[in-house]
């Protein structure tokens, strides 16, 4: 079945940019996703990208898709101090509505 | 427009006990799924339901059950409740058209195990 797989921390300065990376197994995923989980709260879907693109933009993010390594980024420009919280990388597993969750990467910025 | 409402949103029961918690979707969205969220296993699918129609179930023991109305509320229920069901339960609704399985998840029901 579908394994999805993502560093757990990162740390960046206010201002800088930063890149979350994923990694997942099923290569027949349609579409791929970033879901964010601020402390206390269900998880907000951010962004997604269908298999057949390589790259989406939107406003401060970008979602980069490398199919032949099944590789998922996400990048988020001018990292602010609100954008602390968990980055859950996602692919559906079996069913519509079935999505196999990274184990979440904590982004944490400092001023 | 209101967004996914779970209730409660904790509680605290002791081992051997059930519990049920409910989960009302956004209005129009007909397909409620349910994820369980613990720091050890992380986010693991529990269950899809579709016009009242379980249509997707995860790898979780049949205590673990649930329901959806026909005005596509939800509810799940654990029964003879274990240490290790402590756990943040997600809802998510979706709209259920197209294929981009885009989920809108409430803030959940945190259930401690005593």
């Amino acid at each position: 079945g579908e394994d999805v797989e993502q560093s757990l921390f990162l740390s960046v300065r206010e201002g800088d940019s930063s890149v979350i990376n994923c990694t997942y197994t099923d290569s027949s995923s349609t579409y791929l996703y970033w879901y964010k989980q601020e402390p206390g709260a269900g998880l907000q879907l951010l962004t997604y990208i269908f298999s057949n693109m390589d790259m989406k933009q939107d406003q401060r993010l970008t979602v980069l898709l490398n199919k032949k390594d099944k590789h998922l980024s996400l990048r988020i420009a001018d990292t602010q101090t609100g954008d602390s919280a968990i980055y859950f990388c996602a692919a559906p597993s079996g069913g519509y509505n079935k999505l196999i969750f990274g184990a979440g990467t904590r982004l944490a910025v400092h001023p | 427009k209101a967004g996914v409402t779970q209730t409660p949103r904790y509680l605290i029961k002791t081992r051997g006990q059930q519990v049920t918690l409910s989960c009302s979707p956004i209005s129009g969205h007909r397909s409620v799924s349910w994820y369980q969220q613990t720091p050890g296993q992380g986010l693991q699918f529990l269950f899809e339901y579709f016009s009242e129609t379980q249509r997707n179930k995860g790898n979780f023991p049949g205590r673990f059950s649930g329901r959806q109305f026909s005005n596509s509320r939800s509810e799940m229920n654990v029964s003879t409740l274990e240490l290790g069901d402590s756990a943040l339960y997600l809802c998510a609704s979706s709209l259920q058209t197209g294929n981009t399985g885009e989920l809108f998840f409430g803030e959940g029901s945190r259930l401690t195990v005593l």
